[in-house]
């Protein structure tokens, strides 16, 4: 069965700092990974989206990596905001006929100030 | 407008009733996809169209749930005799091809009661 984990499950950090976050992924066969950010009541919002090729990606204060070897990947966040504040989800897609997501369960991220 | 959108925001219906969510996608995307989102959970794949068709229903929990999308553009999902397990938050996305980004709409709140 396709999974996606994340962890951790929930991350509380001061404003300023930075932080990582890990998604580990059971999906065959691979498209594309995505890091999607989601705050509360609406709905997820793309970040990057990598494929097999691609090890790194930046948009903004966001970077991903891909290891597609290890089936990980990260989202590391520098100086972060207090909109940073929201769900951040991995998704990974499989392509057999069309664009088909498994969704991570998300890491729940607070921003104090 | 310029996004996906999604009616009615929320929905509160009693236990074996009828309900019908609709999905209003961003003009010009052929792909449209429902998820379903537990609280705390990411969000799961229900059914991808591809045009008017059903490209991938595997997703569908079972026979109670239907979809439609007769003209290409706008699409429901139905659920018949509503159980209150069937509260979540319904998520419609759409995409200019199965392989590009998927936009997400605000999704629709079903309460079960």
């Amino acid at each position: 069965k396709n999974q996606v984990e994340q962890s951790p499950q929930s991350l509380i950090i001061l404003e300023g700092k930075n932080c990582t976050l890990q998604c580990n992924y059971t999906v065959s066969p691979f498209s594309n990974l995505r890091w999607y950010k989601q705050d509360t009541g609406r709905g997820p919002v793309s970040l990057t989206i990598m494929t097999f090729s691609e090890n790194t990606k930046s948009n903004g204060r966001y970077t991903a990596t891909l290891d597609a070897d290890t089936k990980q990947s990260s989202l590391h966040i520098t100086a972060s905001q207090l909109s940073d504040s929201a769900s951040y989800i991995c998704v990974v897609s499989s392509n057999p006929r069309g664009e088909k997501l498994t969704f991570g369960t998300g890491t729940r991220l607070t921003i104090i100030p | 407008g310029a996004g996906v959108s999604q009616t009615p925001s929320n929905k509160v219906t009693e236990k074996g009733k009828y309900v019908e969510l609709r999905c209003d996608p961003i003009s010009g995307h052929t792909a449209l996809y429902w998820y379903r989102q537990s609280l705390g959970q990411g969000p799961e794949f229900l059914i991808y169209f591809q045009g008017t068709g059903a490209a991938d229903d595997s997703g569908l929990p079972n026979d109670r749930f239907f979809a439609v999308r007769p003209e290409g553009s706008v699409s429901t999902l139905k659920i018949q005799r509503t159980e209150r397990g069937d509260s979540a938050v319904y998520l419609c996305a759409s995409s200019f091809t199965p392989l590009s980004e998927q936009f997400f709409g605000p999704g629709t709140r079903l309460t079960v009661l």
